[in-house]
Protein backbone atom coordinates (compact mmCIF):
# COMPACT_ATOMS: atom_id res chain seq x y z
CA UNK A 1 0.00 0.00 0.00
CA UNK A 2 0.92 3.85 -0.50
CA UNK A 3 1.68 4.01 3.50
CA UNK A 4 1.30 2.08 7.23
CA UNK A 5 -2.23 1.68 7.59
CA UNK A 6 -3.45 0.73 11.69
CA UNK A 7 -6.74 -0.25 12.48
CA UNK A 8 -9.23 0.11 14.05
CA UNK A 9 -8.42 4.01 14.35
CA UNK A 10 -10.36 3.81 17.41
CA UNK A 11 -10.89 1.46 20.06
CA UNK A 12 -12.95 1.66 23.34
CA UNK A 13 -13.07 -1.07 25.03
CA UNK A 14 -14.33 -2.13 28.91
CA UNK A 15 -11.46 -3.20 31.69
CA UNK A 16 -10.20 -6.45 31.94
CA UNK A 17 -11.11 -7.19 28.29
CA UNK A 18 -8.22 -7.97 25.49
CA UNK A 19 -7.99 -6.16 22.58
CA UNK A 20 -6.13 -6.54 19.18
CA UNK A 21 -4.75 -3.96 16.76
CA UNK A 22 -4.02 -4.48 13.45
CA UNK A 23 -0.56 -2.98 11.72
CA UNK A 24 -0.24 -3.33 7.87
CA UNK A 25 3.33 -2.07 6.76
CA UNK A 26 4.20 -0.49 3.70
CA UNK A 27 4.78 -3.21 1.14
CA UNK A 28 8.66 -4.47 1.03
CA UNK A 29 9.35 -2.84 4.28
CA UNK A 30 11.18 -5.72 6.65
CA UNK A 31 11.79 -3.75 10.07
CA UNK A 32 7.88 -2.96 11.92
CA UNK A 33 8.04 -1.10 15.19
CA UNK A 34 5.17 -0.59 18.17
CA UNK A 35 5.17 2.13 20.15
CA UNK A 36 2.95 4.12 22.87
CA UNK A 37 2.20 7.48 22.92
CA UNK A 38 -0.05 8.99 26.02
CA UNK A 39 -1.25 12.38 25.53
CA UNK A 40 1.69 14.91 25.05
CA UNK A 41 4.25 12.65 25.77
CA UNK A 42 7.14 11.51 23.33
CA UNK A 43 6.74 7.89 22.24
CA UNK A 44 7.54 5.18 24.31
CA UNK A 45 9.37 1.87 21.94
CA UNK A 46 6.99 -1.60 22.77
CA UNK A 47 8.45 -3.99 20.42
CA UNK A 48 10.44 -4.28 16.99
CA UNK A 49 10.58 -7.07 14.41
CA UNK A 50 13.21 -7.25 11.59
CA UNK A 51 12.85 -9.69 8.77
CA UNK A 52 12.31 -13.12 10.44
CA UNK A 53 14.59 -12.70 13.80
CA UNK A 54 13.21 -12.89 16.41
CA UNK A 55 11.50 -9.99 17.66
CA UNK A 56 13.10 -7.59 20.23
CA UNK A 57 10.32 -6.97 23.14
CA UNK A 58 12.10 -5.36 25.69
CA UNK A 59 9.98 -2.50 25.73
CA UNK A 60 6.94 -4.35 26.27
CA UNK A 61 5.75 -3.17 29.88
CA UNK A 62 3.48 -6.38 31.22
CA UNK A 63 3.35 -9.89 30.24
CA UNK A 64 -0.40 -8.78 29.12
CA UNK A 65 1.04 -7.11 26.54
CA UNK A 66 2.03 -9.39 23.14
CA UNK A 67 2.59 -8.85 19.67
CA UNK A 68 3.20 -11.25 16.59
CA UNK A 69 3.91 -10.83 12.95
CA UNK A 70 2.50 -12.91 10.51
CA UNK A 71 4.55 -13.50 7.16
CA UNK A 72 6.50 -10.83 7.38
CA UNK A 73 4.02 -8.64 6.93
CA UNK A 74 1.13 -7.52 8.41
CA UNK A 75 1.82 -7.28 12.91
CA UNK A 76 -1.15 -7.68 15.65
CA UNK A 77 -0.58 -6.21 19.38
CA UNK A 78 -2.45 -7.76 21.39
CA UNK A 79 -3.41 -6.23 24.97
CA UNK A 80 -4.94 -8.99 27.33
CA UNK A 81 -6.93 -8.06 30.38
CA UNK A 82 -6.99 -3.97 29.63
CA UNK A 83 -6.64 -1.55 32.14
CA UNK A 84 -7.12 1.99 32.51
CA UNK A 85 -3.13 2.99 32.53
CA UNK A 86 -3.40 0.93 28.75
CA UNK A 87 -5.08 4.04 27.00
CA UNK A 88 -2.98 5.91 24.75
CA UNK A 89 -2.25 6.22 21.33
CA UNK A 90 -0.54 2.83 19.56
CA UNK A 91 1.71 3.41 16.97
CA UNK A 92 2.97 1.75 14.13
CA UNK A 93 5.98 2.17 12.08
CA UNK A 94 7.83 0.05 9.16
CA UNK A 95 11.30 1.09 7.46
CA UNK A 96 13.00 -0.65 4.58
CA UNK A 97 16.11 -1.38 7.35
CA UNK A 98 16.77 -1.92 10.45
CA UNK A 99 18.68 1.12 11.82
CA UNK A 100 19.42 3.88 9.14
CA UNK A 101 16.23 4.68 7.31
CA UNK A 102 13.42 6.47 8.51
CA UNK A 103 10.39 5.60 9.93
CA UNK A 104 7.12 5.58 8.17
CA UNK A 105 4.06 5.73 11.13
CA UNK A 106 0.71 5.22 10.62
CA UNK A 107 -2.14 6.96 12.00
CA UNK A 108 -2.19 5.45 15.17
CA UNK A 109 -4.85 3.62 16.88
CA UNK A 110 -6.17 5.82 19.88
CA UNK A 111 -7.33 3.09 22.21
CA UNK A 112 -9.39 3.77 25.57
CA UNK A 113 -10.14 1.62 28.59
CA UNK A 114 -13.50 2.81 30.39
CA UNK B 1 20.17 3.05 28.42
CA UNK B 2 19.67 5.63 26.63
CA UNK B 3 17.81 9.46 27.20
CA UNK B 4 16.95 12.75 25.44
CA UNK B 5 16.35 15.11 26.52
CA UNK B 6 14.58 18.81 24.31
CA UNK B 7 12.74 21.95 25.50
CA UNK B 8 9.14 20.90 25.94
CA UNK B 9 8.04 23.87 24.48
CA UNK B 10 9.17 27.01 21.97
CA UNK B 11 7.37 29.94 20.19
CA UNK B 12 8.46 31.67 17.92
CA UNK B 13 6.92 34.29 15.12
CA UNK B 14 5.95 33.83 11.74
CA UNK B 15 9.28 34.10 9.30
CA UNK B 16 11.94 33.90 11.93
CA UNK B 17 13.89 31.35 12.18
CA UNK B 18 13.69 28.82 15.63
CA UNK B 19 16.26 26.51 16.52
CA UNK B 20 15.61 22.96 18.80
CA UNK B 21 18.01 21.67 20.60
CA UNK B 22 18.36 17.88 21.91
CA UNK B 23 20.96 16.23 24.73
CA UNK B 24 21.27 12.77 24.42
CA UNK B 25 22.94 10.24 26.55
CA UNK B 26 23.48 6.38 24.88
CA UNK B 27 25.01 3.42 25.51
CA UNK B 28 25.27 2.93 21.46
CA UNK B 29 24.49 5.54 19.01
CA UNK B 30 23.00 5.38 15.88
CA UNK B 31 22.39 8.30 14.59
CA UNK B 32 20.03 11.08 15.40
CA UNK B 33 17.04 11.85 13.35
CA UNK B 34 14.14 14.04 13.69
CA UNK B 35 9.92 13.83 13.56
CA UNK B 36 7.21 16.16 13.02
CA UNK B 37 4.07 15.50 14.66
CA UNK B 38 0.96 17.38 14.01
CA UNK B 39 -1.97 17.29 17.01
CA UNK B 40 -3.52 14.05 16.43
CA UNK B 41 -1.36 13.11 13.17
CA UNK B 42 1.17 10.56 12.63
CA UNK B 43 4.65 11.65 13.42
CA UNK B 44 6.30 12.33 9.97
CA UNK B 45 10.58 12.08 9.09
CA UNK B 46 12.51 15.23 8.83
CA UNK B 47 15.83 14.78 9.31
CA UNK B 48 18.79 12.00 9.95
CA UNK B 49 22.61 12.78 11.40
CA UNK B 50 24.82 9.79 11.58
CA UNK B 51 27.50 11.99 11.24
CA UNK B 52 28.97 15.41 12.81
CA UNK B 53 28.14 18.64 10.93
CA UNK B 54 24.95 19.61 9.26
CA UNK B 55 21.82 18.48 7.17
CA UNK B 56 20.08 20.12 5.16
CA UNK B 57 16.68 19.95 3.83
CA UNK B 58 14.74 23.26 2.02
CA UNK B 59 13.81 25.02 5.47
CA UNK B 60 14.72 22.44 7.89
CA UNK B 61 18.22 21.75 8.84
CA UNK B 62 19.57 19.21 11.92
CA UNK B 63 23.22 19.55 13.03
CA UNK B 64 25.12 16.88 15.54
CA UNK B 65 27.81 16.73 17.12
CA UNK B 66 28.58 13.24 18.84
CA UNK B 67 31.69 14.49 20.85
CA UNK B 68 29.22 16.99 22.68
CA UNK B 69 26.11 14.76 22.53
CA UNK B 70 24.07 16.96 21.09
CA UNK B 71 22.04 18.05 18.46
CA UNK B 72 19.54 20.62 16.93
CA UNK B 73 16.89 21.37 14.38
CA UNK B 74 16.95 24.69 12.68
CA UNK B 75 14.01 25.99 11.20
CA UNK B 76 13.81 28.98 9.06
CA UNK B 77 11.43 31.05 7.54
CA UNK B 78 8.75 29.72 10.09
CA UNK B 79 5.13 28.88 8.93
CA UNK B 80 2.18 28.76 10.79
CA UNK B 81 1.95 25.26 9.62
CA UNK B 82 4.62 24.74 11.46
CA UNK B 83 3.31 24.56 14.70
CA UNK B 84 3.61 20.76 15.94
CA UNK B 85 6.00 19.18 18.13
CA UNK B 86 9.27 18.06 16.98
CA UNK B 87 10.94 15.03 18.28
CA UNK B 88 14.40 13.96 18.38
CA UNK B 89 14.94 10.29 18.36
CA UNK B 90 18.13 8.53 18.52
CA UNK B 91 18.61 5.17 16.88
CA UNK B 92 14.67 3.85 16.64
CA UNK B 93 13.80 2.86 20.15
CA UNK B 94 14.35 5.83 22.00
CA UNK B 95 12.66 8.92 21.58
CA UNK B 96 12.72 12.98 23.17
CA UNK B 97 9.34 13.83 25.28
CA UNK B 98 8.97 16.52 22.24
CA UNK B 99 8.76 20.35 21.93
CA UNK B 100 6.05 22.02 21.45
CA UNK B 101 6.77 24.59 18.43
CA UNK B 102 3.53 27.60 18.39
CA UNK B 103 4.41 30.29 15.88
CA UNK B 104 2.64 32.89 16.07
CA UNK B 105 1.46 35.72 13.17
Amino acid sequence: GAGVSQSPSNKVTEKGKDVELRCDPISGHTALYWYRQSLGQGLEFLIYFQGNSAPDKSGLPSDRFSAERTGGSVSTLTIQRTQQEDSAVYLCASSSTGDYSPLHFGNGTRLTVT
Amino acid sequence: GQSLEQPSEVTAVEGAIVQINCTYQTSGFYGLSWYQQHDGGAPTFLSYNALDGLEETGRFSSFLSRSDSYGYLLLQELQMKDSASYFCAAGKSTFGDGTTLTVKP
